[in-house]
């Protein structure tokens, strides 16, 4: 199995620009979360999906933010319009049910300049 | 859930044990311990979690006090690839309907020395 695949794995953009990111989860996991890591605040959890519905999407920041699991291999988190506060790493990740573990992707790191 | 406390910072020999300790005195009697680690530029990956009673797995094991309110995480034969962040998370049960959350902490930054 090729893991959590995300894309792209580094994106650097203008402020004000839309911003578009990308997960494939493991095949067969139907959980996927979405993180995001910064120095300040740390591995904060954004939105959860379970079988491809939001499940608690309280972390996300501000209307800026969305993100959508059309189907069960693929979810993007949207920022529009972005801002230089937004710069960090997204992580996605995935996990089967109730098992314990959740598999992280590499995480697309995001510079908004 | 309940916090963690964990030391900001530690070295560890390469080919020695690694003990990483966690303190979480608020923990609740149905929520588990898990460890997470991150090495740099990677997210984070699952080493292992426990109840009440030690665990061990193919990565490391997981010493619990009899009174839940401390664990430490063993890296039994530390190797330079064990270079990284652990974190110690304690959650409620996992359910179909309920909590999901992982909150990650600043963890533990443990550096193997040659």
């Amino acid at each position: 199995d090729a893991g959590v695949i995300q894309s792209p794995r580094h994106e650097v953009t203008e402020m004000g620009q839309e911003v578009t990111l990308r997960c494939k989860p493991i095949s067969g996991h139907d959980y996927l979360f979405w993180y995001r890591q910064t120095m300040m605040r740390g591995l904060e959890l954004l939105i959860y999906f379970n079988n491809n519905v939001p499940i608690d999407d309280s972390g996300m920041p501000e209307d800026r933010f969305s993100a959508k699991m059309p189907n069960a291999s693929f979810s993007t988190l949207k920022i529009q319009p972005s801002e230089p506060r937004d710069s960090a790493v997204y992580f996605c990740a995935s996990r089967e049910g109730v098992r314990n573990e959740q598999f992280f992707g590499p995480g697309t790191r995001l510079t908004v300049l | 859930d309940a916090k963690t406390t964990q030391p900001t910072s530690m070295d560890c020999a390469e080919g020695r044990a690694a003990n990483l300790p966690c303190n979480h005195s608020t923990i609740s009697g149905n929520e588990y311990v898990y460890w997470y680690r991150q090495i740099h530029s990677q997210g984070p990956q699952y080493i292992i979690h426990g109840l009440k009673n030690n665990e061990t797995n193919e990565m490391a094991s997981l010493i619990i006090t009899e009174d839940r309110k401390s664990s430490t995480l063993i890296l039994p034969h530390a190797t330079l690839r064990d270079t990284a962040v652990y974190y110690c998370i304690v959650r409620a049960p996992l359910t179909n309907f309920g909590n999901e959350k992982l909150t990650f902490g600043t963890g533990t930054r443990l550096t193997i020395i040659p």
